[in-house]
């Protein structure tokens, strides 16, 4: 089946710090992937995506990019700030077929301190 | 363009007892999504209905269940409450299921607490 993991939480980093978040995906085809950002008491918003190989999905200074060969989706950016704090999900949609659901990984916890 | 809504914000129960919560999708999406979002399990998937047919369940007991109505909004039920049901239950909606591009977007969510 298809499974989606992502470094485990949580991550501190100080403001300006370079931040990556490594995801690794399990799955047949060419699935679209995406990160999604979970800011404290709220619901889920769409960071940036990717639908095919060496696809660069970018988005508020956030990058990422589709790795077939490695089956990965690292998250990264350059400069963090604090508002930047939240919950980070890599996920995934299988491609083709009639079953559209997203498969999360865990999350990961961001905290960055001034 | 108003995004996807959930209500109520909050919504406190007593174990046996029946939760309903809503979803209003992005205007001409067509596709709902349910999923939970339980303290340490992520996020899991729990039901996707499109054109008022529910497509696929996730591994949900039967006592989860909703509906989709014709303007595409959708209900979800619980019934027979249990405290392990306490959780963060997002929507979310896509243009519609034939596109293979389409991307999920979320709603604010429904925090239900079961005592």
């Amino acid at each position: 089946g298809n499974s989606v993991t992502q470094m485990e939480g949580p991550v501190t980093l100080s403001e300006e710090a370079f931040l990556t978040i490594n995801c690794t995906y399990t799955a047949t085809g060419y699935p679209s992937l995406f990160w999604y950002v979970q800011y404290p008491g709220e619901g889920l918003q769409l960071l940036l995506k990717a639908t095919k190989a060496d696809d660069k999905g970018s988005n508020k200074g956030f990058e990422a990019t589709y790795r077939k060969e490695t089956t990965s989706f690292h998250l990264e950016k350059g400069s963090v700030q604090v508002s930047d704090s939240a919950v980070y999900f890599c996920a995934l949609k299988p491609s083709g077929g009639s079953n559209y659901k997203l498969t999360f990984g865990k999350g990961t916890l961001l905290t960055v301190n001034p | 363009e108003a995004g996807v809504t959930q209500s109520p914000t909050h919504l406190i129960k007593t174990r046996g007892q029946q939760a309903t919560l809503r979803c209003s999708p992005i205007s001409g999406h067509t596709s709902v999504y349910w999923y939970q979002q339980a303290l340490g399990l992520g996020l899991q998937f729990l039901l996707w209905y499109d054109e008022g047919e529910e497509r696929n369940r996730g591994n949900f007991p039967p006592r989860f269940s909703g509906r989709q109505f014709p303007n595409y909004s959708s209900e979800l039920n619980v019934n027979a409450l249990e405290l392990e049901d306490s959780a963060l239950y997002l929507c979310a909606s896509i243009l519609g299921s034939v596109r293979d591009t389409d991307t999920q977007y979320f709603g604010p969510g429904t925090r239900l607490t079961v005592l």
